[in-house]
């Protein structure tokens, strides 16, 4: 099993969609998750922080499932611009070690 | 004010030379990173500083070794470039987790490295 491993995509929606990303981690010992977004030939830029009570901003929400071991990132409202690529990432022990899924790419059509 | 800048941008070489990619960021943090983004888009970890100590080796050929010379700086030399070395190479930094939950990164705009 991948230490990270995200939705396969692409995914295509239109615009004003709701859409959905998953990402389960392995290491039940992780402690920090984030959402990064990666723009075509661009650097990951960080989206969220994840934290455990689940967090929002604006269009976006992240939450957290310990249990599970899954987290999920939410857009609503899905623009234009919002297509890109969705990186989650786990931090694990001291956080000198992020472990990154392979990304889900989204395409959102006008 | 650029946080994270990485040189060169590009860089195209042949097969067996050495290449030097160097990695600057003006936000104060401690930890600083290098990864390799492959054709394939996956992001892996090769090595992590924290104050200038090397804390991770993510089981890399001995042909890159990293430098930092203070805690601003990362460089990454490649020896004896090999095919398959060419990708994009991001450098990324965050500052301690002292709590840990902190741990964002803030990566340079990467050096696409291209091995004919």
């Amino acid at each position: 099993r991948k230490e990270v491993e995200q939705d396969p995509g692409p995914f295509n929606v239109p615009e004003g969609a709701t859409v959905a990303f998953n990402c389960t981690y392995s290491n039940s010992a992780s402690q920090s998750f984030f959402w990064y977004r990666q723009d075509c030939r661009k650097e990951p830029k960080l989206l969220m922080s994840v934290y455990s009570s689940g967090n929002e901003d604006g269009r976006f929400t992240a939450q957290l499932n310990r249990a599970s071991q899954y987290i999920s990132l939410l857009i609503r409202d899905s623009k234009l611009s919002d297509s890109a690529t969705y990186l989650c990432a786990v931090n694990d022990g001291g956080g000198f070690k992020t472990i990154f899924g392979a990304g889900t790419r989204l395409f959102v059509k006008a | 004010d650029t946080a994270v800048s990485q040189t060169p941008k590009y860089l195209v070489t042949q097969m067996g030379n050495d290449k030097s990619i160097k990695c600057e960021q003006n936000l104060g943090h401690d930890t600083m990173y290098w990864y390799k983004q492959d054709s394939k888009k996956f992001l892996k970890i090769m090595f992590s500083y924290n104050n200038k100590e090397l804390i991770i080796n993510e089981t890399v050929p001995n042909r890159f070794s990293p430098k930092s010379p203070d805690k601003a700086h990362l460089n990454l030399h490649i020896n004896s470039l090999e095919l398959g070395d060419s990708a994009v190479y991001f450098c990324a930094s965050s500052q301690y987790p002292l709590s840990g939950s902190v741990g964002e990164q803030y990566f340079g705009p990467g050096t696409r490295l291209t091995v004919t």
